[in-house]
């Protein structure tokens, strides 16, 4: 099945710095790459996410690029702000078959913007 | 207006007891989920039912069990607690799974505690 590594475990900026997490992922199949921001005690919320079909996305302060090749993406934030303060998960999965779009998460990274 | 609800949000249970776990979507979403977080954070998907079909069953043991009485509802039912279930269990909905990734929509979370 589906194996994603995710890394840092931690990552401490200071307010203003930007911030990278990376994830390589096992199954060349996968075809969809979402992102999700937990903070403390809440739900897990996306925030942005690419297809295998794009090589970049952006949304304003955050952006994801995606090297099928390599099978890696990475989550990128410029300016960071304390508020970005949270547990990031990459994920994987892929349409078709019997995964039925099953999302396997990263191990996540406690990001923590210093003021 | 809450999109995905579970109830009930904490439980304290003791070992051997059997407890449910309740979740509702009003998003029209046709696919639902159960994921338990452990208490490194580790998100795993468990189930997965599309239109009150089981697509996805994790190897999970057989003490948990998932009811889909509507696409609207998905219950998990866990028998003879143990305390490794101790974790957060997150219930999440999706539009379907046609196309290639469908956003995943995760509930508030529900906080068990085995004694």
């Amino acid at each position: 099945g589906e194996n994603v590594e995710q890394h840092p475990s931690t990552l401490s900026v200071q307010e203003g710095d930007s911030a990278v997490i990376k994830c390589t992922y096992s199954d060349s199949a996968s075809n969809y790459f979402p992102w999700y921001k937990q903070e403390l005690g809440k739900r897990p919320q996306l925030i942005i996410d690419i297809r295998s079909n794009v090589g970049e996305k952006k949304d304003q302060r955050i952006a994801v690029t995606l090297n099928k090749t390599a099978k890696h993406f990475s989550l990128h934030i410029t300016e960071t702000q304390p508020e970005d303060s949270a547990v990031y998960f990459c994920a994987a999965s892929k349409t078709g078959g019997t995964s039925y779009g099953k999302l396997t998460f990263g191990q996540g990274t406690i990001l923590t913007v210093h003021p | 207006d809450t999109a995905v609800s579970q109830t009930p949000k904490y439980l304290v249970t003791q070992m051997g007891n059997d407890k449910s776990i309740k979740c509702e979507q009003n998003l029209g979403h046709d696919t639902m989920y159960w994921y338990k977080q452990d208490s490194k954070k580790f998100l795993k998907i468990m189930f997965s039912y599309n239109n009150k079909e089981l697509i996805i069953n994790e190897t999970v043991p057989n003490r948990f069990s998932p009811k889909s009485p509507d696409k609207a509802h998905l219950n998990l039912h866990i028998n003879s607690l143990e305390l490794g279930d101790s974790a957060v269990y997150f219930c999440a909905s999706s539009r379907g799974l046609a196309s290639s990734g469908e956003t995943q929509y995760f509930g508030p979370g529900t906080r068990l505690l085995v004694l």
